[in-house]
């Protein structure tokens, strides 16, 4: 069946500090994975994306995400977090004719000053 | 400006009656979908149409119907509304490919009281 996990519900840490948000996947094919960032009563802004290549994608706002098939993870890091990065982030996957997503349930970040 | 937007953003109604949140795109997406996030920020998908034909159709009460006038149009229609509609709804469009993400719209938060 398909699923994401995503291990931490909550996450703080400080301002200049670096993140690493986890993210497992379960998908029978080919996985498409993708990572969402929200921000309070706003909608889901796609921050990067893998589908194939080079395991280490560069997506938007200085954030970063590695693919491992052998562990079935897409963790999204940043070197070093800014106060606007305070938000509830998203793993997905998918794939397949007309892209049906799976989400995890969330992490949540907050940042210190 | 090329989006996805959704109306209303907020809405209130009481048990029992009949609503309706409208859907538009102008990406020329082909694939439209609808997500509903419920309070404990889980998304989940509920429809999702491909050039007007209803492609995706979860485990969802027969009270939600949707509507595809055109594929740049995806509304959804819920009768007699349930305490346990309160949930925040989610439009998102797509190509229909596997390695695309969503474009999401910013939500519909719909409270019954």
């Amino acid at each position: 069946a398909q699923s994401v996990t995503q291990p931490d519900i909550h996450i703080t840490v400080s301002e200049g500090a670096s993140l690493e948000l986890r993210c497992n996947y379960s998908y029978g094919a080919t996985p498409y994975l993708f990572w969402y960032v929200q921000s309070p009563g706003q909608g889901l802004q796609l921050l990067l994306k893998y589908f194939s290549g080079d395991t280490l994608v560069q997506g938007i706002k200085g954030f970063e995400a590695e693919f491992k098939r052998s562990q079935s993870s897409f963790n999204l890091r940043k070197p070093s977090v800014h106060w606007s990065d305070a938000a509830e982030y998203f793993c997905a996957v998918g794939g397949g004719n007309f892209n049906k997503f799976y989400f995890g349930s969330g992490t949540k970040l907050n940042v210190k000053p | 400006d090329t989006a996805v937007s959704q109306t209303p953003k907020y809405l209130v109604t009481q048990m029992g009656n009949d609503k309706s949140i409208k859907c538009e795109q102008n990406l020329g997406h082909d694939t439209m979908y609808w997500y509903k996030q419920d309070s404990k920020k889980f998304l989940k998908i509920m429809f999702s149409y491909n050039n007007k034909e209803l492609i995706i159709n979860e485990t969802v009460p027969n009270r939600f119907s949707p509507k595809s006038p055109d594929k740049a149009h995806l509304n959804l229609h819920i009768n007699s509304l349930e305490l346990g509609d309160s949930a925040v709804y989610f439009c998102a469009s797509g190509p229909g490919q596997g390695n695309y993400g969503y474009t999401f719209g910013s939500g519909t938060r719909l409270t019954v009281v």
